[in-house]
């Protein structure tokens, strides 16, 4: 079983809908990272969190330590969010564990 | 302020042989992380280098070596390659061994074995 688990692995969503991507973690963490991937492969950081919750324009992003989850939402979502996201744990040593993404595709 | 910098951009090399990449980390960042991202795959951790020195290491062979320069950059050297190091190679600079840092990634350096 791997460390950080995402939910769905592939998502394709109308034009506006409201989307909610998911992260299950079975280590220890000190922080958890949201990451954007675009075609080509630059790696853009959403949000860190240690705890609550976090937002950025139409990115929300939680957490619940206690449950090992979070998830990233995306409201009133565009053709623009199209991309990888992708869950990343970062344990005491200092390296990241990473998911394996979470491919969303956003119809006009 | 120029962010996260690798080089080349593209690359094929054939099984055996053995190849160099290159990251400069962002401004102000003194730590740099290296990872291997497989097709269809998240990334892997390779290694981290810190204050010149390899501080933490994945799963990954002793063909898979590296190095930090005073300036901060840092190079990943992969000897006698296999079709199976075919991949997308990503640096990762943060100011700070932690992982509770925010890090910053390189467009990344594809790598092709034939």
């Amino acid at each position: 079983k791997n460390e950080v688990e995402q939910s769905p692995q592939n998502l394709t969503a109308q034009e506006g809908e409201f989307i909610t991507i998911n992260c299950s973690y079975s280590v220890g963490i000190s922080a958890l990272h949201w990451l954007q991937q675009h075609p080509g492969g630059g790696i853009v950081s959403l949000f860190m969190l240690s705890s609550g919750k976090k937002k950025h324009g139409r990115l929300i992003a939680t957490i619940n330590i206690q449950e090992k989850h979070s998830s990233l939402h995306i409201t009133a979502s565009h053709p623009r969010d199209s991309a990888v996201y992708i869950c990343a744990v970062g344990g005491s040593q200092g390296n990241l564990i990473f998911g394996k993404g979470t491919k969303l595709s956003v119809k006009p | 302020d120029a962010g996260v910098t690798q080089s080349p951009t593209h690359l094929i090399k054939t099984r055996g042989q053995q190849v160099t990449l290159r990251c400069s980390p962002k401004s102000g960042h003194d730590t740099v992380s290296w990872y291997q991202q497989a097709l269809g795959q998240g990334p892997q951790f390779i290694f981290q280098y810190y204050e010149e020195e390899e501080r933490q290491r994945g799963n990954f062979p002793d063909r898979f070596s590296g190095h930090q320069f005073p300036n901060y950059s840092s190079e990943l050297n992969v000897n006698a390659l296999l079709l199976g190091d075919s991949a997308l190679y990503l640096c990762a600079s943060t100011r700070g061994t932690a992982s509770s840092y925010e890090q910053y990634f390189g467009p990344g350096t594809r790598l092709t074995v034939t």
